[in-house]
């Protein structure tokens, strides 16, 4: 079992804007990222470091963090957002890397 | 920009070992952390482990006791290997790099299925 927990899915209208949130003990200390994998697609990192992005990645994505949670917030979402969303961080012994469980995104 | 490549036989019987290459070109091996991440059909993604370039090693506690990762700086490659495989471990396997000071994935390589299947 994975020790960062999201939601399994969450959906939002084309343009609104939507958070996607990661919660686990670990991310009181580190840093979460994200990662966006789109089907029969490698995963693509969408922001590192709570809240730095990609070159490449459209400013509509964003993270920030607060306790042990962390999110991904999309502000005004697009079609092509539509997709798997992992967070990604340390676990709590900081030495082995661990992901959260999947967020799949749809735009309706 | 950096490209990763597995490579490795996409089907292996239980019991044996499973063996991937993944061949770094575009950048450097040096400075980084180089993971091996796999993703079983229609499930989500757990990392295996790394190695760094002087090879020190860290792997998933649960997939500690059967994994071994090494590193060939002379041939911008990374391998793993994975023991007495069962059908759980059918996956996609992914190779990736990290950067050391981070916790993230900044490139991936394309992954290469790997059915384990008699």
């Amino acid at each position: 079992s994975s020790e960062l927990t999201q939601d399994p899915a969450v959906s939002v209208a084309l343009g609104q804007t939507v958070r996607i949130t990661c919660q686990g003990d670990s991310l009181r200390y580190y840093y979460a990222s994200w990662c966006q994998q789109k089907p029969g697609q490698a995963p693509v990192l969408v922001i590192y470091d709570k809240n730095n992005r990609p070159s490449g990645i459209p400013d509509r994505f964003s993270g920030s963090s607060s306790g042990n949670t962390a999110s991904l917030t999309i502000t005004g979402a697009q079609a092509e957002d539509e997709a798997d969303y992992y967070c990604n961080s340390r676990d709590n012994s900081g030495n082995h890397l661990v992901f959260g469980g999947g967020t799949k995104l749809t735009v309706l | 920009q950096v490209q990763l490549q597995e490579s490795g036989p996409g089907l292996v019987k239980p019991s044996e070992t499973l063996s991937l290459t993944c061949t770094v070109s575009g950048g450097s091996i040096s400075t980084y952390y180089w993971s091996w991440i796999r993703q079983p059909p229609g499930k989500g993604l757990e990392w295996i482990g790394f190695i760094y370039h002087s090879g020190f090693t860290n792997y998933n506690p649960s997939l500690k006791s059967r994994v071994t990762i090494s590193v060939d700086t002379s041939k911008s490659q990374f391998s793993l290997k994975l023991s007495s495989v069962t059908p759980a471990d059918t996956a996609l396997y992914y190779c990736a790099r990290t950067p050391r000071s981070g916790s993230y994935i900044d490139f991936w390589g394309q992954g290469t299925l790997v059915t384990v299947s008699s």
